[in-house]
């Protein structure tokens, strides 16, 4: 079946420093990547989704400018935590897209990336 | 108001039992629901994933039901494993935007021994 991994699993990291996170499909090819992000005991948030080869559209509240995301190729998708805060602290988790067969698509996700910063 | 609305939040069951949890959701038009199973600290597992057509799916232990015309969905779990420990988490996908998912808290499973 279809796998997407990411790394790392877990990251600590202390603030003020950034972070990246990759999102790799590891058997099929994924033109749409999704970031969620999931606190304790609540639903995966949409943050932001990714396209190959164009800009990532981020969800309302979402700043673009803290939260970097690169799909630059159908395999791999980054996402960048630019100046990391504690409220950042979180579990991250990507999701890749593909056409299932009409009428929906599946969304593959990831292990996630647990998020500590001090 | 979030659009998924899952019961019971957590609950406790002895290793043998059944289970049943629900799902309740108000988005419209909707393209498929899909239930996904989480494990703690991992990424959501698809068990099933079911149309408006559709009224159940199993996969193993696992049966989804799909009530379009109540807006409800139920996962049944028969005979649990220790390994059904998990979230439970359902998700509707809307037709429009896209295709863009509405999730639901989970419900959280717990089963002793």
């Amino acid at each position: 079946g279809a796998v997407v991994s990411q790394h790392p699993s877990w990251v600590i990291c202390k603030s003020g420093t950034s972070v990246k996170i990759e999102c790799r499909s590891l058997d099929f090819q994924a033109t749409t990547m999704f970031w969620y992000r999931q606190f304790p005991k609540q639903s995966l948030m949409l943050m932001a989704t990714s396209n190959e080869g164009s800009k990532a559209t981020y969800e309302q509240g979402v700043e673009k400018d803290k939260f970097l995301i690169n799909h630059a190729s159908l395999t791999l998708s980054t996402l960048t935590v630019t100046s990391a805060h504690p409220e950042d602290s979180s579990f991250y988790i990507c999701s890749a897209r593909v056409l299932a067969g009409a009428p929906y698509y599946e969304q593959y996700f990831g292990p996630g990336t647990r998020l500590t910063v001090t | 108001k979030n659009q998924v609305e899952q019961s019971p939040q957590s609950l406790i069951i002895l290793e043998g039992k059944n289970c049943t949890l629900q799902c309740n959701y108000t988005v419209s038009p909707f393209s498929n629901l899909r239930w996904y199973k989480q494990d703690t600290g991992r990424g959501p597992v698809s068990l099933t994933i079911m149309t408006f057509s559709e009224n159940t799916k199993s996969n193993g232990r696992y049966t989804a039901t799909l009530d379009a015309d109540t807006k409800q969905s139920s996962l049944h779990i028969t005979a649990s494993q220790l390994s059904d420990s998990a979230s439970y988490i359902c998700v509707v996908s809307l037709e429009y935007g896209n295709n863009r998912l509405a999730f639901g808290k989970g419900n959280q499973v717990v089963v002793i021994p």
